[in-house]
């Protein structure tokens, strides 16, 4: 089955730098790959996804990138602010099933 | 719309009861999964349906989890008997792109 691994597991930021979380995935067959900010007691929500025809997409300050070569993609939030603070997972699917194996989190802090 | 639903929101029940958690998923949505979300192992996907039909329950941990389906708009996550390792935040979501419920924090004491 599919293996997601993400690093790194923290992440502190002072706050308007820029932070980049990245993730490995195993499956060859994977071609969507969506990413999930989850606040403190809250659900994970989808904040943005990429599909594997695609390398780079953006969304303002996010932006997602995908190397299917090397099977791995990255998220990467720019002008960080206070409110960006989350645990962010990474996941991998394949359309066919629709299973998705979820990273194991990033705990990303903003600096004021 | 009013999302993905889960009841109880939070449930605390004593070891060797019986817990029944509820999902209503989104209007329209095809496919419903459930997911235990612990610190020590993060989110794990329990099972998942399609059009009301289990398509993969090999995360289920044991035979005392068991989950159904009966129609479109809604789906249930039992365990019987609970342990107090099953403490977790179980959540419910809908759609290809999973879109998750609330959540439901269950304690066993």
């Amino acid at each position: 089955g599919e293996n997601v691994e993400q690093h790194p597991s923290t992440l502190s930021v002072q706050e308007g730098d820029s932070a980049v979380i990245k993730c490995t995935y195993s499956d060859s067959a994977s071609n969507y790959f969506p990413w999930y900010k989850q606040e403190l007691g809250k659900r994970p929500q989808l904040i943005i996804d990429i599909r594997s025809n695609v390398g780079e997409k953006k969304d303002q300050r996010i932006a997602v990138t995908l190397n299917k070569t090397a099977k791995h993609f990255s998220l990467h939030i720019t002008e960080t602010q206070p409110e960006d603070s989350a645990v962010y997972f990474c996941a991998a699917m394949d359309f066919g099933n629709e299973k998705l194996t979820f990273g194991t989190g990033t705990r990303l802090t903003i600096i004021p | 719309d009013a999302g993905v639903i889960q009841s109880p929101r939070h449930e605390v029940t004593e070891m060797g009861q019986e817990v029944t958690l509820r999902c209503k998923p989104i209007s329209g949505h095809n496919s419903l999964f459930w997911y235990r979300q612990t610190m020590m192992r993060g989110l794990e996907l329990l099972i998942y349906f399609n059009n009301n039909v289990p398509i993969d329950d090999s995360g289920m941990p044991e035979d005392r989890f068991s989950a159904k389906m009966p129609n479109a708009s809604f789906s249930t996550l039992k365990i019987q008997p609970s342990e107090p390792r099953d403490s977790a935040v179980y959540f419910c979501a809908s759609g290809a792109a999973q879109y998750f419920g609330p959540g439901t924090r269950l304690t066993v004491l």
